[in-house]
């Protein structure tokens, strides 16, 4: 059973290009959660997604960045217009049941992004 | 909003040596987990706790959950070099939202 799926691994963007992280859950999953994580640091929650619904997005920023997990495909993190400071690992995960606090989340290998 | 705090942020011992992590919340939790992240990795499961005063056992690693579940730890019975990485502490809010509030995580090095 394949794991969590990113692509791509490492991203470099020049400010103001647009960024698009893919993320494919775990076969059977549909529960996604976007993370970004900064060297040293922990990781801060940014979106909950289900098949073709945002559950929860309080922790995305309101401008630049969007999410969707679309019925058929990966779910994918879009930033706009980047920044430098948006350079960080992005790191997705899935989950199998309704209510993801409760289930334990299976990690992607992230997307490391550099803005340069 | 819910604060999920980690100490020590760093712990370096000898191989052989034990080590604790410490995990509070603002909030009390409805659940904790624990994950571990290797260098260059990503955080990988380790195990939730659900219950009260609940303790669980892997091997040379002792989880336990506070009894009013705002805090849990994670000791380490004579470390290994295998035990590096960071430990990080995941809690959801009881009647929250769904969303898991990481800590920042406790780095453990050891030496051999």
């Amino acid at each position: 059973n394949a794991g969590v799926m990113q692509n791509p691994r490492h991203l470099v963007r020049r400010r103001g290009q647009e960024a698009r992280l893919r993320c494919s859950p775990m076969k059977g999953h549909s529960h996604v959660y976007w993370y970004r994580q900064l060297p040293e640091e922990g990781l801060k929650f940014m979106v909950y997604l289900q098949k073709e619904n945002i559950i929860d997005e309080s922790g995305m920023p309101k401008e630049r960045f969007s999410a969707e997990f679309p019925k058929e495909g990966p779910s994918i993190l879009r930033i706009q217009q980047v920044v430098r400071g948006d350079s960080a690992a992005y790191f997705c995960a899935s989950s199998p049941f309704t209510g993801g606090g409760l289930s334990e989340q299976y990690f992607g290998p992230g997307t490391r992004l550099t803005v340069t | 909003g819910q604060q999920v705090m980690q100490i020590p942020q760093y712990q370096h011992v000898q191989e052989g040596e034990d080590f604790t992590t410490y995990c509070n919340s603002s909030t009390t939790l409805s659940n904790i987990q624990w994950y571990k992240q290797r260098p260059g990795g990503h955080p990988v499961f380790l195990i939730q706790l659900v219950k009260s005063g609940e303790v669980k056992k892997q091997k040379r690693l002792t989880f336990q959950f506070g009894e009013a579940k705002k805090n849990s730890s994670l000791h380490i019975t004579a470390t290994q070099t295998t035990d590096v990485g960071t430990y990080f502490c995941a809690g959801k809010a009881q009647g929250g939202s769904e969303k898991l509030v990481f800590g920042k995580g406790t780095k453990l090095t050891v030496n051999p």
